[in-house]
């Protein structure tokens, strides 16, 4: 059975990093991409990145270029987002997605229980 | 602004039937892209509802469909019950951007 279970609630003031992390289990680590997906209170889903969890490549919204890195650690089946200079418009339910390996094609099938993000000084 | 957009509320009665639309752009859904539907309940995480335009996953009821024409789609619920209230976000790929997309979300009310 598949699971993703994420990282706890995070604390952060304004300028910080916050690193997110993203457990999976129940499959093959590396068959699949994880993705990066947040929700500000009230508001869309956004997405963020992905990660190809064999080769370690990347890609990311350009509205995150720059702040966001998104790793991962093969041995631990986990995924990790760090976002940068944080604002305070930054707080969010961060999510990781599991997705089949295809660009623009297939859909998030498994996501994470999500992981706050408050930003305030 | 969304890339995709969805009306903001739709309600029904028990038992009725309700559509969600999901309107994009030659660059997302008219350009081929599959839309995927989630459903959002309140505190916790989306759920994919409806993958590849139309296509339920093991365990989502056979009231619950998806279509697709054009640069539209729809998520259509019959015989609605209370455990459908919830948000619902359309998904898909947007080649201008080079982005995955969702739509602004639904919220179904269940009268």
């Amino acid at each position: 059975q598949v699971h993703v279970v994420q990282s706890g609630t995070e604390v952060k003031k304004p300028g910080a990093s916050v690193k997110v992390s993203c457990k999976a289990s129940g499959y093959i680590f590396t068959n699949y991409a994880m993705h990066w997906v947040r929700q500000a209170p009230g508001q869309r889903l956004e997405w963020m990145g992905w990660i190809n969890t064999g080769y370690g490549n990347t890609k990311y919204s350009k509205k995150f270029q720059g702040r966001v890195t998104i790793t991962r650690d093969i041995s631990a089946s986990t995924a990790y987002m760090e976002l940068s200079s944080l604002r305070s418009d930054d707080t969010a339910l961060y999510y990781c997605a599991r997705k089949p390996y295809s660009n623009g094609w297939y859909a998030f099938d498994y996501w994470g229980q999500g992981t706050l993000v408050t930003v305030s000084s | 602004q969304s890339v995709l957009t969805q009306p903001p509320s739709v309600s029904g009665a028990p038992g009725q039937r309700v559509t969600i639309s999901c309107t994009g752009s030659s660059s997302n859904i008219g350009a081929g892209y599959d839309v995927h539907w989630y459903q959002q309940l309140p505190g916790t995480a989306p759920k994919l509802l409806i993958s590849d335009n139309n296509n339920r996953p093991s365990g989502v009821p056979d009231r619950i469909s998806g279509s697709k024409s054009g640069t539209s789609a729809s998520l259509a619920i019959t015989g609605l019950q209370a455990e459908d209230e919830a948000d619902y976000y359309c998904q898909s790929y947007d080649s201008s951007l080079s982005a995955y997309v969702f739509g602004g979300g639904t919220k179904l009310t269940v009268l």
